[in-house]
């Protein structure tokens, strides 16, 4: 696609609740980025992947969350046992390669736990 | 521990007058730096950045930003702002081997007419 697509672009969901959400980077971008933006802050670093595997997930703030990537291209970002605090706009980024490179970023996913 | 901060939350001018946002980092490598603009319902759009060589940057919309060193500062400036600049702008510093990026809590600006 010509940008990075992330779904759903809203997301209301319940305490305790799992949830799943998407994110189609750029084609050909092997390098992909999840962010978490919560009201009033800037984005925070989640997790990256260089192609299937997850390089760095020094972000993920604890054992519910994790993401995957198994085919290098789309990625699944997962949260379980959802609590209120995961509320926010979770964005996701490619770029072309490892290292410093621009990045673009989807539109994001905004998600609120209720 | 690597940081970004953007001291000023809120920035209010007028349509037509100069703009300097400012952005301080800590970083125990080389840094790179960018800016970038997020717009109501928007994306982050990438404005500029810095990896090397010449420290004053040009980027989009009529941006600069200049890296000094000694002041460990990444400001962003414009000479005349348009109410189409109003938005959320983020300073951040790319890690050299992950290209993860540590951004600042970002500043508001307001342009008034």
């Amino acid at each position: 696609g010509a940008g990075v697509s992330q779904t759903p672009s809203n997301k209301v969901t319940e305490k305790g609740k799992y949830v799943e959400l998407r994110c189609d980077p750029i084609s050909g971008h092997t390098a992909l980025y999840w962010y978490r933006q919560s009201l009033g802050q800037g984005p925070e670093f989640l997790i990256y992947f260089q192609g299937t595997g997850a390089a760095d997930d020094s972000g993920l703030p604890n054992d519910r969350f994790f993401a995957v990537r198994p085919e290098g291209s789309v990625s699944t970002l997962k949260i379980q046992r959802t609590e209120r605090g995961d509320s926010a706009v979770y964005l996701c980024a490619s770029s072309s390669g490892g290292g410093v490179t621009e990045a673009f970023f989807g539109q994001g996913t905004r998600l609120t736990v209720v | 521990a690597q940081s970004v901060t953007q001291p000023d939350i809120h920035i209010t001018v007028s349509e037509g007058a100069s703009l300097e946002l400012r952005c301080n980092y800590s970083y125990g490598a080389t840094p790179y730096l960018f800016w970038y603009v997020q717009s109501p319902g928007q994306g982050l759009q990438l404005l500029l950045k810095y990896f090397s060589g010449d420290t004053l940057v040009q980027g989009i919309k009529g941006f600069e930003a200049e890296f000094k060193r000694s002041q460990s500062s990444f400001n962003l400036r414009k000479p005349s702002v348009h109410w189409s600049d109003a938005a959320e702008y983020f300073c951040a510093v790319g890690a050299s081997n992950t290209g993860k990026l540590i951004f600042g809590q970002g500043t508001t600006l307001q342009v008034k007419p």
